[in-house]
């Protein structure tokens, strides 16, 4: 079965400081990963994901992130942060299948809080 | 085009008492998926329905939850009868079923069992 882990539970930076987040997952191919935002009292919204080809996937709001097979990993990083992206951040893999379109699994998410 | 809409928005009930959630997906999105966030845990899925069949239903906790998706439209989530530990976060999501296989998501239901 697969999972995911997102190690730090809550990050604290000042504004205007890059950003890294981490995700490692766990899945006998490769999957498809995601990261999704979720904003105080918004709904999850999508910043980006991998499905094949360039590993170094780009996304909304100024985030990247790279799939790294050998690490088991994908990590969200952004260069300079903003007050606006204090926010819950989740990765996400989802199984490859004939469908294409199966369930999500969760890591249990990373609260950003940002300093002036 | 309009996103997933949930309702409602947050529900307080009583141990034993019924509760149903309401999910109205992305038009044309034949891919409904509901989820669930119990308080500082993961999101965790409960099921899939493709049009109006339930296609993954590996999720759903138990018998007293019932899920519904009338006409491959919009769907419902029933928990009778809601127990404290059902608290959470309730989300829906939805899909085209093409690639990029990308998962929209509503607001969520925040339901609190007392």
């Amino acid at each position: 079965a697969q999972s995911v882990t997102q190690p730090d539970i809550h990050i604290t930076v000042s504004e205007g400081a890059s950003l890294e987040l981490r995700c490692n997952y766990s899945y006998g191919a490769t999957p498809y990963l995601f990261w999704y935002v979720q904003s105080p009292g918004q709904g999850l919204q999508l910043l980006l994901k991998y499905f094949s080809g360039d590993t170094l996937v780009q996304g909304i709001k100024g985030f990247e992130a790279e799939f790294k097979r050998s690490q088991s990993s994908f990590n969200l990083r952004k260069p300079s942060v903003h007050w606006s992206d204090a926010a819950e951040y989740f990765c996400a893999v989802g199984a490859r299948s004939n469908f294409g379109n199966e369930k999500l699994t969760f890591g249990t998410g990373t609260r950003l809080t940002i300093i002036p | 085009e309009a996103g997933v809409t949930q309702f409602p928005s947050h529900s307080v009930i009583e141990k034993g008492q019924t509760v149903t959630l309401r999910c109205d997906p992305i038009s044309g999105h034949d891919n409904l998926y509901w989820y669930r966030r119990v308080m500082g845990k993961e999101i965790k899925f409960l099921l899939h329905f493709v049009k109006e069949s339930k296609q993954d239903e590996s999720g759903m906790p138990n018998n007293r939850f019932l899920a519904e998706r009338t006409g491959g439209t919009y769907s419902t989530l029933k928990v009778q009868p809601a127990e404290l530990e059902d608290s959470g976060v309730y989300f829906c999501a939805s899909s085209r079923g093409l690639p990029p296989y990308e998962q929209y998501f509503g607001p969520g239901t925040r339901l609190t069992v007392t």
